[in-house]
């Protein structure tokens, strides 16, 4: 069956330091991916998503690009802030079945 | 206005109680959902919803059955509560066209059951 795997938490950075929280895949068709985030005490929220290889999802100064040859989605940003601490977590579907959701990485920014 | 809503958002309750959370969504979504979270953040999706089917994940108690009034809610009840089930549960929704897999899941607050 399909599966997202994502890179163990907790990651904790200082301030303005970039980000990489690593996402790959298994899929049997082509999946849509997204990225999701968890503020404390919050729901999920979507933060960005791609529909086809090469695609690029970019919001809030995160990114990540649709890499069909290396099956990943790789989650982005150049300066990181106290306020992006949460926890992330990587996704796919594909037409017709429910969404798979990575195990989530927790993300820690110290000021 | 709220997209997905929960109620209650704390539920704490003992052991053998029977107990239901409520979902509602004002997006005119076709489909709902429930999830659990455990303590290390891991989400498992326990049902998914829709007027015309109800596909139940096989490693869910029967003890949880979700009920449906009209396309807008989703409630989950859960009879003979266990220790175990303490976590946090999520309702969900999506609006779900077979051709398309890009559309997203929009997710409620959640609700925090306490099992003691």
């Amino acid at each position: 069956g399909d599966s997202v795997t994502q890179m163990e938490g907790p990651v904790t950075l200082s301030e303005e330091a970039f980000l990489t929280i690593n996402c790959t895949y298994t899929a049997t068709g082509y999946p849509s991916l997204f990225w999701y985030v968890q503020y404390p005490g919050e729901g999920l929220q979507l933060l960005l998503k791609a529909t086809k290889a090469d695609d690029k999802g970019s919001n809030k100064g995160f990114e990540a690009t649709y890499r069909k040859e290396t099956t990943s989605f790789h989650l982005e940003k150049g300066s990181v802030q106290v306020s992006d601490s949460a926890v992330y977590f990587c996704a796919l579907r594909e037409r017709g079945q429910n969404f798979v959701f990575g195990p989530g990485t927790r993300l820690s920014v110290l000021p | 206005d709220t997209a997905v809503s929960q109620t209650p958002k704390y539920l704490v309750t003992q052991m053998g109680n029977d107990k239901s959370i409520k979902c509602e969504q004002n997006l005119g979504h076709d489909t709902m959902y429930w999830y659990k979270q455990d303590s290390k953040k891991f989400l498992k999706i326990m049902f998914s919803y829709n007027n015309k089917e109800l596909i139940i994940n096989e490693t869910v108690p029967n003890r949880f059955s979700p009920k449906s009034p009209d396309k807008a809610h989703l409630n989950l009840h859960i009879n003979s509560l266990e220790l175990g089930d303490s976590a946090v549960y999520f309702c969900a929704s999506s609006q779900d066209l077979p051709s398309a897999s890009g559309n997203e899941q929009f997710f409620g607050p959640g609700t925090r059951l306490t099992v003691l």
